[in-house]
């Protein structure tokens, strides 16, 4: 079956740090990739997702770019900020259409010292 | 704009006990999801409901019911509560169509002693 793996934690970087979250997938089919990232006493919320081969996501500085050849999606930013402080998930989808169940790595805790 | 709404937000039982943890989302999302979340493990999906009136066995479904009312609100019961069920439970649901991300609740902090 479908499985995620991700950089165990926790990680401590200092701000201004460049992050890097490793994460690969094992997928029978062509799934599509996301991260999330939860902060303290909240839900999930969606960081960035990638559909198809070699498609970047972007957003608030986190990229991560859908490499098939090495089945990985790692987590990037070029410079961490205090509040960036949360527990990252990587997660892929099953393509079956109607029936959009997701796979989540463990989870990466990130704590970023001013 | 509310989203995805879990109650309760925390909760203590005795094993034994019963107990239905409550989830409505606003947005006309067709599919909903129970998962629940444990140190070192991830999140793992308990059931999901791709549609009102389904239901289909997660990962993890020993132990656990559930109940899609309507479109709107899908509930998880533990008929007879154990200690291992103690855990971070969340609510999520999707609108349908490819590569749509999922929207979560807070999650109900659940404690079984």
């Amino acid at each position: 079956g479908d499985s995620v793996t991700q950089m165990e934690g926790p990680v401590t970087l200092s701000e201004e740090a460049f992050l890097t979250i490793n994460c690969t997938y094992t997928a029978t089919g062509y799934p599509s990739l996301f991260w999330y990232v939860q902060y303290p006493g909240e839900g999930l919320q969606l960081l960035l997702k990638a559909t198809k081969a070699d498609d970047k996501g972007s957003n608030k500085g986190f990229e991560a770019t859908y490499r098939k050849e090495t089945t990985s999606f790692h987590l990037e930013k070029g410079s961490v900020q205090v509040s960036d402080s949360a527990v990252y998930f990587c997660a892929l989808s099953d393509r079956d259409f109607g029936n959009e169940k997701l796979t989540f790595g463990t989870g990466t805790r990130l704590t970023i010292i001013p | 704009n509310a989203g995805v709404t879990q109650t309760p937000k925390f909760q203590v039982l005795k094993t034994g006990q019963s107990m239905t943890l409550q989830c409505a989302q606003d947005m006309n999302h067709n599919s909903m999801y129970w998962y629940r979340q444990d140190p070192g493990m991830g999140l793992r999906l308990i059931y999901y409901s791709a549609s009102e009136g389904t239901t289909d066995k997660g990962e993890v479904p020993n132990g656990y019911n559930v109940s899609r009312l309507n479109k709107r609100e899908f509930s998880l019961r533990l008929e007879s509560a154990a200690p291992s069920q103690t855990s971070v439970y969340f609510c999520a649901s999707v609108d349908r169509g490819r590569d749509q991300p999922q929207h979560f609740g807070d999650g109900t902090r659940l404690s079984i002693l």
